[in-house]
């Protein structure tokens, strides 16, 4: 079965230090990577996805960046945090093959705030 | 701009209830539709998907779809205290890769 890491699980960081948030996949491959942040009380905003290694789609313009050295691993960073970047950060992935390649599954998520 | 719209609650119902919660979006091309609910604090997890006109049952959840009116919903029956969650609705619209997501319900079951 598949299964989807995160971490940290929480982070509190000062604003201008840079960030590093990494997710790995296990039981698939070449899966479809998302990165979203959910604000407090807010819905869900898609950051970064990826179809592939190198293959990164960014649906925001901001601070953040992501990056995919091997298939099932993402990393979302930024050089300089922001007080707006305080929020619940969740990887999420979805199969590339079987029935429901729509399908995305989610992480348990690392909380950051941004001091 | 694709939008996907939810009331966002809070809906109050008492447990053994029916729960309704409902979702429309704005593109009429969008295939796929899903479900999910996040507990408080915590990542969400899906529920069911549907993607043909129609109902989709899966134990105490029905997910109802209508394209031709943009709407999907999803029915909780025999409700209990820990159902008590926001509930997502997330749409694949026309070709897009990724899922749109609406802002959530917030549902809470009254014992």
């Amino acid at each position: 079965s598949q299964t989807i890491h995160q971490w940290p699980a929480t982070l509190v960081q000062p604003v201008g230090s840079p960030l590093s948030l990494e997710c790995t996949v296990e039981g698939t491959s070449n899966p479809n990577l998302y990165w979203y942040r959910q604000a407090a009380g807010r819905g869900l905003q898609l950051l970064f996805y990826s179809i592939g290694i190198d293959q990164i789609s960014s649906e925001v313009p901001q601070n953040l960046s992501a990056s995919r050295p091997q298939d099932r691993q993402f990393i979302l960073s930024s050089k300089k945090l922001l007080l707006s970047d305080s929020g619940f950060y969740l990887c999420a992935w979805s199969p590339t093959s079987g029935g429901s390649t729509d399908t995305q599954y989610f992480g348990p998520g690392t909380r950051l705030t941004v001091l | 701009q694709k939008e996907v719209e939810q009331n966002s609650g809070p809906l109050s119902v008492p447990e053994g209830a029916i729960a309704s919660l409902n979702c429309t979006y704005s593109d009429r091309g969008s295939q796929s539709f899903f479900w999910y609910r996040q507990y408080s604090g915590k990542s969400p997890e899906l529920i069911m998907f549907i993607y043909s006109n129609g109902d989709k049952e899966d134990g105490r959840f029905t997910a109802q779809l209508n394209k031709a009116s943009q709407y999907v919903s999803l029915l909780i029956r025999d409700s209990q205290p820990s159902d008590s969650a926001t509930y997502l609705c997330a749409v694949r619209m026309g070709s897009a890769r990724q899922l749109t997501f609406g802002s959530g319900t917030q549902l809470t079951v009254l014992p």
